[in-house]
């Protein structure tokens, strides 16, 4: 099983501030990487898929990049409403896995 | 737009049975493969099953293996989800997810979830 670990547990920033997220795979995953937000009693939104391709009708400042095993999500200026929790998860191999997430928390 | 939503929720004892469904909306459901993720409380979110859309390909997570089966009905546009054996562990809010293309393994719409306690 591919096991996937994020960086940092929570991060603690102001609106208008740059959040860095970062997951590692324990073994090359290519581009086969995908982020999601999750806010609590709401579904899990997907942000990027292939590591770097922003999904439908996400915005501009949510950004990936990476390859092989590391990889990193960007929010260029925080909105209120991009406090949540973050998860990677890898579709290279079965089964698919997630991380154990990011919380970006107001400062 | 797309809609998905999960019923079949409750609590089970130890070793008990339950059957979760997803109905969806909104799109051509017999073109796409459907999975369902949980998370249990205070947890993360752990895939559990595929079911590929004609209902022939079916991938599962180790810890549910030989416990949970998946079935499709494409003329009702429902995915099943038959849980047995089922332990604690089991108890989390599942979600049922779409791929956001057949066989890319990304999801891209999600319904509210339903919850599965397990307890005696």
């Amino acid at each position: 099983e591919i096991v996937l670990t994020q960086s940092p547990a929570t991060l603690s920033l102001s609106p208008g501030e740059r959040a860095t997220l970062s997951c590692t795979a324990s073994e090359s995953v290519s581009s086969n990487l995908g982020w999601y937000q999750h806010k609590p009693g709401q579904a899990p939104r997907l942000l990027i898929y292939d590591a770097s391709k922003r999904a439908t009708g996400i915005p501009a400042r949510f950004s990936g990049s990476g390859s092989g095993t590391d990889f990193t999500l960007t929010i260029s200026s925080l909105e209120p409403e991009d406090f949540a929790v973050y998860y990677c998860q890898q579709r290279n191999d079965w089964p698919l896995t997630f991380g154990p997430g990011t919380k970006v928390e107001i400062k | 737009q797309v809609q998905l939503v999960e019923s079949g929720g409750g609590v089970v004892q130890p070793g008990g049975s339950l059957r979760l469904s997803c109905a969806a909306s909104g799109f051509i459901f017999s073109s796409y493969g459907i999975h369902w993720v949980r998370q249990a409380p205070g947890k993360g979110l752990e895939w559990v099953t595929i079911i590929g859309y004609d209902g022939r390909d079916k991938y599962y997570g180790d810890s549910v293996k030989g416990r949970f089966t998946i079935s499709r009905d494409n003329s009702r546009n429902t995915v099943h989800l038959q849980m047995s054996s089922l332990r604690a562990e089991d108890t989390a809010i599942y979600y049922c997810a779409k791929e956001r293309r057949w066989r890319e393994y990304y999801f891209d719409s999600w319904g509210q979830g339903v919850l599965v306690t397990v307890s005696s």
